[in-house]
């Protein structure tokens, strides 16, 4: 069974400064993985999906990707406070089953 | 536009009723997924389908089924509803050749 693990389970930072995600998983077949982003009480956002290792940026997003690793990170470039919210990170394995993390809780101060 | 509408938006139940969640998409996906989200689990997967007239169980199905009577339509049933099956419900689409899936809004429902 995919285990997929977040860290850290909170972060706080300031704005304009860079904040780095981290999602380990355990199926090395498994072919896509994403980022999503969840507002308090809202649904889900999808902000970056990627499938070769390496990076892939949209927008303030930057998702990378190392398979020998199990590792797969999310940085966020020059963050605001609206960006506060709790990240999921999501992969793709085998049955075409997503399985989440528990997620990591940001919170961008002014 | 293509979307997954999920319904109700909201639901109190009564210990060892019944539920029925609804979940109908408009993508023409293959697959749809129901999952469940509570504090520090993130989402878990209960059952998914791979179209219609076929369920498959998930990481946590006890205490759920599921039915899949059509390519668009979805449905989670709690036969006996139990208090720690307060939750939100999330539906998903999705297809194995194409990268995105769709997630409903959410049901909240609250069994008391």
């Amino acid at each position: 069974q995919q285990k997929v693990q977040q860290s850290p389970e909170s972060l706080t930072v300031s704005e304009g400064a860079m904040a780095s995600l981290n999602c380990t998983f355990s199926d090395r077949s498994s072919d896509n993985f994403r980022w999503y982003r969840q507002h308090s009480g809202k649904g889900l956002e999808v902000l970056v999906s990627i499938f070769s290792d390496g990076e892939k940026e949209e927008g303030s997003f930057t998702a990378h990707l190392n398979r020998a690793s199990l590792h797969v990170f999310l940085h966020i470039r020059e963050p605001q406070p609206s960006d506060s919210a709790l990240y999921l990170c999501a992969v793709r394995g085998s049955n075409y089953k997503l399985t989440f993390g528990k997620g990591t809780l940001l919170t961008v101060t002014p | 536009e293509a979307a997954v509408t999920q319904s109700p938006r909201n639901k109190v139940a009564v210990t060892g009723g019944k539920v029925t969640l609804s979940c109908n998409q408009t993508n023409n996906h293959n697959n749809m997924y129901w999952y469940r989200q509570d504090t520090g689990h993130g989402l878990r997967l209960i059952h998914y389908s791979y179209g219609a007239g076929s369920t498959e169980k998930g990481d946590i199905p006890d205490g759920y089924k599921a039915s899949r009577p059509s390519q668009e339509n979805f449905s989670l049933i709690l036969e006996l509803a139990t208090p720690s099956q307060t939750s939100v419900y999330f539906c998903a689409s999705g297809d194995q050749g194409i990268s995105d899936y769709t997630f409903g809004s959410g049901t909240r429902l609250l069994v008391i």
